[in-house]
């Protein structure tokens, strides 16, 4: 599976928007781009997912770029509980499509 | 709720004692995954299930570690003769796979079973 790095920490205000990027330069034609939260104590909560076109759900919208080496999630009016750990993951089309988490990027919404 | 769920929320247990922890998962996904998540750290995957056979497990599932889905719907997490390096968060997910079509085939996670082992 690709390797994804996203920066360790981010800080953004209530009701702005959160742009939480993600690299994965290693991506393969094969492999979805899923993003995940977990707050604390919790388990991890699906957030979104996107092959090439950029996508929007009730909860987020994500960017990736035209070569698919980088993605962004944005969180268009951060609320203080969407303060949580989110991760950038790459995976499978097919297979087994176990998910490789790294270390996430903790966001912190201050009011 | 028709969500994952995991059960018990929370054990402590003795050192060297067996526990053993029981996920349901979402109703009609025929996958089943388990994760393991120390703290500090993102989840790790464990193993997989697709109905009831077994497919992958890590290394990380060492032989004191046995995890079974007989009928395909629940799945049960057995850890024997516990250490103190047990101590973790374990995760269940699953999922609703399909081979034809390219879909996506994403997780969704219980809310995990705390592991205390003194």
């Amino acid at each position: 599976d690709a390797k994804t790095t996203q920066p360790p920490s981010m800080d953004c205000a209530e009701g702005r928007a959160a742009n939480l990027p993600c690299n994965h330069s290693t991506i393969s034609g094969n492999e979805y781009v899923y993003w995940y939260r977990q707050i604390h104590s919790q388990g991890p909560q699906y957030i979104i997912h996107g092959l090439k076109n950029n996508e929007t759900n009730e909860m987020a919208s994500l960017i990736i770029t035209e070569d698919r080496k980088s993605s962004t999630l944005i969180l268009p009016h951060a609320t203080l509980r969407d303060t949580a750990v989110y991760y950038c993951i790459v995976s499978l089309i097919q297979g087994a499509q176990k998910l490789v988490f790294g270390q996430g990027t903790r966001l912190t919404i201050n009011p | 709720d028709t969500g994952v769920s995991q059960d018990p929320r929370h054990k402590i247990t003795k050192r060297g004692q067996n526990v053993t922890f029981r996920c349901d998962p979402i109703s009609e996904h025929n996958r089943l995954y388990w994760y393991r998540q120390t703290l500090g750290q993102g989840p790790e995957f464990l193993t997989y299930f697709q109905n009831e056979a077994q497919l992958e497990k890590s290394r990380l599932l060492s032989d004191r570690f046995s995890a079974e889905r007989p009928k395909g719907s629940f799945s049960t997490l057995e850890i024997q003769r516990t250490e103190q390096g047990d101590s973790a968060m374990y995760l269940c997910a699953s999922s609703s796979y399909r081979s034809a079509g390219g879909l996506a085939d994403t997780q969704y996670f219980g809310p995990g079973t705390r592991l205390t082992v003194l």
